[in-house]
């Protein structure tokens, strides 16, 4: 099955930008990854879709600062002109169908704070 | 507008069960997967399966294969999950999301499980 990895801390400036990233098993490195933020006491918010050779969708209301893109088993999430309401928790998901089995896995999460 | 709105807290011993529901508004509820996620305290998500509002059709999450039901009625657009057996460890918070085509766009408020006896 499919393991993401993200690493559990990251910080940044306040008005800095900052990549984050979500590393795919190598087995899995060309699958499709969404990402979600979690800010304190509050369920998840779809943010937008990466796919492997970078593209990405954004979920409605979603800001042009934030991008993603992609290397190799890399999926990042970049934010630019850091809010201190960026601060929050931030989640990479996956979906597969693999031998007629459907699984959805996620990986740690990121803690960002900004500073 | 969408929006999922849970059932509240819920407090349950060891070894009983529980069930959460998700009520579904601003959309055609037949239309698209409800998924069930968990939180754990200061952890991270955890898939628990989904279910097809149209046909009843589930998938479960291997680890909670035999303890879980996931449910529907579609005449009040609702969806449920029972989670039996409950354990210590099954303390969290429950989340349905919509889930229109992989990912999961709108989310359930989320309902606090706490196991004690």
């Amino acid at each position: 099955l499919p393991v993401l990895t993200q690493p559990p801390s990251a910080s940044a400036l306040l008005g800095a930008s900052i990549k984050l990233t979500c590393t795919l098993s190598s087995e899995h490195s060309t699958y499709t990854i969404d990402w979600y933020r979690q800010r304190p006491g509050t369920p998840p918010q779809y943010i937008m879709r990466v796919n492997s050779d970078g593209s990405h969708t954004k979920g409605d209301g979603i800001p042009d600062r934030f991008m993603g893109s992609s290397s190799g088993a890399d999926r990042y999430l970049t934010l630019s002109n850091l809010q201190s309401d960026d601060e929050a928790d931030y989640h990479c998901g996956e979906t597969h169908t693999i031998a007629g089995q459907v699984g959805v896995v996620f990986g740690g999460g990121t803690k960002l704070t900004v500073l | 507008q969408v929006q999922l709105v849970q059932s509240g807290a819920e407090v349950s011993k060891p070894g009983t069960s529980v069930k959460v529901s998700c009520k579904a508004s601003g959309y055609t509820f037949t239309g698209d997967y409800m998924h069930w996620v968990r939180q754990a305290p200061g952890q991270g998500l955890e898939w628990m399966g989904r279910i097809n509002p149209r046909s009843g059709d589930t998938d479960y999450s291997r680890k909670f294969q035999g303890r879980v039901t996931m449910t529907r009625d579609t005449s009040i657009s609702t969806a449920y999950l029972e989670l039996s057996g409950l354990r210590s460890d099954d303390a969290a918070v429950y989340y349905c999301a919509r889930s229109p085509s992989g990912n999961f766009d709108f989310w359930g408020q989320g309902t606090l499980v706490t196991v004690s006896s």
